[in-house]
């Protein structure tokens, strides 16, 4: 059970967009549709931002999105803003029951 | 609104075994998984494992043989139990409810604890 593979930073200006690829394999992502975002600010808890691929949690704003093409998911951040700065991970079910992470990636606001 | 509280000793001297606990308040505690996450210093999170209330466990393969979940249910309570510990334990942390799969969608963790963090120093 291997990490999934996300770049380790991406950066935008405000207002702008910015993509955060989350690569696994056919046996995790590729295989489920049970890829979930989180956003973690500062020694702060993970909170979820993506569900099922591209479902949106209540309270989410729209400008989070999710989707996946094969054996990689996608979170886009449209209309980036201060407050996005943040890390994220995707996470993933990865068969037999069990899960595993992305290894983060961090998102600076120009 | 459900909420999550947390706690546990917080400093360990290497081999011993790290215990954490978890409550859940304001929600149901049947028919959800309730699962383990931890971030070491400055490092990403890795999934632990998780148990639901009729005691069945998931457990990451490369920590199975040193981590035992239990549960209380008259409680509303989880714990963690992580033996032989070393530095390599030392990490935030972090309980969280897992929502069950079915309908074409689950295994998300929707609603989290603060997190407690763990030292593991002689």
């Amino acid at each position: 059970q291997s990490a999934l593979t996300q770049p380790p930073s991406v950066s935008g200006s405000p207002g702008q967009s910015v993509i955060i690829s989350c690569t696994g394999t056919s046996s995790d992502v590729g295989g489920y549709d049970y890829v979930s975002w989180y956003q973690q600010h500062p020694d702060k808890a993970p909170k979820l931002m993506i569900y099922d691929v591209s479902k949106r949690p209540s309270g989410v704003p729209d400008r989070f999105s999710g989707s996946k093409s094969g054996n990689t998911a996608s979170l886009t951040i449209s209309g980036l803003q201060a407050e996005d700065e943040a890390d994220y991970y995707c996470f993933s079910y990865a068969g037999s029951y069990t899960l595993v992470f992305g290894g983060g990636t961090k998102v600076t606001v120009l | 609104q459900v909420q999550i509280q947390q706690w546990g000793a917080g400093r360990l001297k290497p081999s011993e075994t790290l215990s954490l606990t978890c409550a859940v308040f304001g929600g149901s505690f049947s028919g959800y998984f309730w699962g383990w996450v931890r971030q070491p210093p400055e490092k990403g999170l890795e999934w632990i494992g998780e148990i639901n209330p009729s005691e069945a466990t998931n457990y990451n393969p490369s920590l199975k043989s040193r981590v035992t979940m239990s549960v209380d249910t008259s409680k509303n309570q989880f714990s963690l139990k992580v033996t032989s510990v070393t530095a390599a334990d030392t990490a935030v942390y972090y309980c969280a409810r897992r929502f069950p799969a079915g309908n074409g969608g689950g295994y998300y963790m929707d609603v989290w604890g603060k997190g407690t963090t763990v030292t593991v120093s002689s």
